[in-house]
Parts: C-alpha cells; sequence; structure tokens
C-alpha cells in the first residue's frame, strides 16, 4: 500500500526558514515531487527529485533520501505569500500519491 | 500558467444524477490523469489515460468514468452521484513524468 505522512500543521515568522519532512512508503518510485496549492486553487509545482540529494530553486530547497523513504522541502526568507498547504507526492508507476499535505502559515 | 483548461468551474448537482467534467490538455502531453481532492485532504488518483487507453485507476467505483480523445481534451464520467463525490476534481496532463494540474472544477452534490 501507499503512505505519505507529513506534520499537519507549522507555522513560522517572515524571513524565517521553515523545513517541511516526508517520509513516504510506495509499490513503484519514479521520483518525488512537492506541490504548493493555495486553498480553492490547484497544486502548482515546486521541485522534482528523481536522485538522491539536494535540488536547490530559488528561495525553495528539496532533498530526497530514497534508501530512507524521506524527503523535505526548504522554504527559505519566507513571505507572507509562501502561507499554503504543501503537497509532498511520490510518483508510483502511473500516478501521484498525496498525503493530505501540510498547511504552512507564515506570521508577521 | 499551465496550459491545462477545465470546465466548469463550478457545478451543482443533485444526488442520482450524472456529471461530465472536461480538461483540454497542452499539445503534445499523451497522458491526462484525473484526481479528486475532498476538503481538506490530499487529490486522490481516479485514474489515468495515455494515448486514449486507461493506463492506470485508483480506488474509485467503476461509475467513475473518462475518455481521452486525440484532441488532448478528456472527460471525466460520474454516473449515480452521491453526496460524498461533493470535491475538487482535478486533471492533470504530462509529457513525460511531471504533471501540470488545471485549475480544477468544484462539484457540489446536494
Amino acid at each position: 500500500g501507499q503512505n505519505i505522512d507529513q506534520p499537519t500543521e507549522m507555522t513560522a515568522t517572515e524571513g524565517a526558514i521553515v523545513q517541511i519532512n516526508c517520509t513516504y512508503q510506495t509499490s513503484g518510485f519514479n521520483g518525488l515531487f512537492w506541490y504548493q496549492q493555495h486553498a480553492g486553487e490547484a497544486p502548482t509545482f515546486l521541485s522534482y527529485n528523481v536522485l538522491d540529494g539536494l535540488e536547490e530553486k530559488g528561495r525553495f530547497s528539496s532533498f530526497l533520501s530514497r534508501s530512507k523513504g524521506y524527503s523535505y522541502l526548504l522554504l527559505k526568507e519566507l513571505q507572507m505569500k509562501d502561507s499554503a498547504s504543501y503537497l509532498c507526492a511520490p510518483l508510483g508507476a502511473n500516478n501521484l500519491f498525496f498525503g493530505t499535505g501540510t498547511r504552512l502559515t507564515v506570521i508577521p | 500558467e499551465t496550459g491545462v483548461t477545465q470546465s466548469p468551474t463550478h457545478l451543482i448537482k443533485t444526488r442520482g444524477q450524472q456529471v461530465t467534467l472536461r480538461c483540454s490538455s497542452q499539445s503534445g502531453h499523451n497522458t491526462v490523469s484525473w484526481y479528486q481532492q475532498a476538503l481538506g485532504q490530499g487529490p486522490q488518483f481516479i485514474f489515468q489515460y495515455y494515448r486514449e487507453e486507461e493506463n492506470g485507476r485508483g480506488n474509485f467505483p467503476p461509475r467513475f468514468s473518462g475518455l481521452q480523445f486525440p484532441n488532448y481534451s478528456s472527460e471525466l464520467n460520474v454516473n449515480a452521484l452521491e453526496l460524498d463525490d461533493s470535491a475538487l476534481y482535478l486533471c492533470a496532463s504530462s509529457p513525460g513524468f511531471e504533471q501540470f494540474f488545471g485549475p480544477g472544477t468544484r462539484l457540489t452534490v446536494l
């Protein structure tokens, strides 16, 4: 079966750094995606890791360890607009598997 | 902007009715996937089509069915609507591994 585990909610201060962790178990693995989703909107692509290590993209970085079934998303220099849900999504043979996501609230 | 469009934006139906949701993908995106996202939950995989053939299915009953057309459009059909079908329905098209999501259709079943 599939299992994706992320913290349900996190709060961080504007300008700070926050790390959102994700552990996963899936049948078949073709990489891991992170998506951002604002309330009532569609998920938007943030990052994709297929090999172990860190991928950096501006203020966002994502890390993957396939042997540990572990990933994290690192957000730097937090802005108020970063308040959203963040979805960790391993890619199986055909589809993405989503957990419930982490709702991040950025406070002044 | 992902280049993926969905219609309608919002829809209200009553229990027992049937509904068709539509998605238009980018040219060259041969794969389209449909997801259901209930309030407060992550998206759940319904099924995927590749070159007009079903290519995988999640844990949804047969009353959820789909079609994909040669012009990169697709449909999700749901028969005998139930109250629990109320959700945001997302389609995602893909040229390879990355999936590009459309804005979704919010379905409310009364």
